[in-house]
């Protein structure tokens, strides 16, 4: 068990419609990092926050946005879903300083 | 920019041979390096780590990796291979823009046959 915890574990949806993936980082880490993991693209960054700030910016589409809350829970929200966007959604946290990210296991999102 | 080239998309052994996934990386900065592994339906779990110290790395469930800058590799090894080892594994470096953003290589899947 990392200590990060993601939910919803699996989500399934339909185009065009919204999702909010929800993520709550071990405990004393101020950093949250997302990630999109699907078979052609491998495991693409999409963006960081550091205590509450948007620190990092990958490869995430004008669709998707996240925030991180005052308690340092983060949330991912993925709109106007394409088929394309199928792919499980990592969370992971670290203490800024270490370099190393701890995982949690992932929401898995279907989008029919 | 820093890149990560993992050498191999699928790997396979016998149970008991020597396990060897290659990662090449690119780097501006000393690199810090890190092995992740990923089981069937499940998160990435940190096997080792080079953060600049010893060249060679000792990590969980037996792994070990070496960094070697003139070759800018860091390749991960095991002695014996076990059945459990079969998983995806992935080689990462951190990013020089700082904030400890990693970059992942696109994984080797290992698998462990009798």
């Amino acid at each position: 068990d990392s200590g990060v915890t993601q939910t919803p574990k699996h989500l399934i949806t339909a185009t065009g419609q919204r999702v909010t993936l929800r993520c709550s980082p071990r405990s004393g880490d101020l950093s949250v990092y997302w990630y999109q993991q699907s078979l052609d693209q491998g495991l693409q960054f999409l963006i960081q926050y550091y205590n509450g700030e948007e620190r990092a910016k990958g490869n995430i589409l004008e669709r998707f946005s996240a925030q991180q809350f005052p308690d340092l829970h983060s949330e991912l929200n993925l709109s106007s879903l394409e088929l394309g966007d199928s792919a499980l959604y990592f969370c992971a946290s670290s203490v800024a300083s270490e370099g190393e990210l701890f995982f949690g296991e992932g929401s898995r999102l279907t989008v029919l | 920019a820093q890149s990560v080239t993992q050498l191999g998309s699928h790997v396979s052994v016998s149970e008991g041979a020597l396990v060897l996934l290659r990662c090449n990386y690119s780097s501006s900065v000393p690199p810090y390096l890190f092995w992740y592994v990923q089981y069937p339906n499940q998160g990435l779990q940190l096997l080792l780590k080079y953060t600049s110290a010893a060249t060679l790395v000792k990590g969980i469930n037996g792994f070990e990796a070496e960094f070697k800058k003139s070759e800018t590799s860091f390749h991960l090894t095991k002695p014996s291979a076990h059945m459990s080892d079969a998983a995806e594994y992935f080689c990462a470096v951190r990013s020089a823009g700082g904030y400890n953003k990693l970059i992942f290589g696109a994984g080797t899947r290992l698998a462990v046959h009798p």
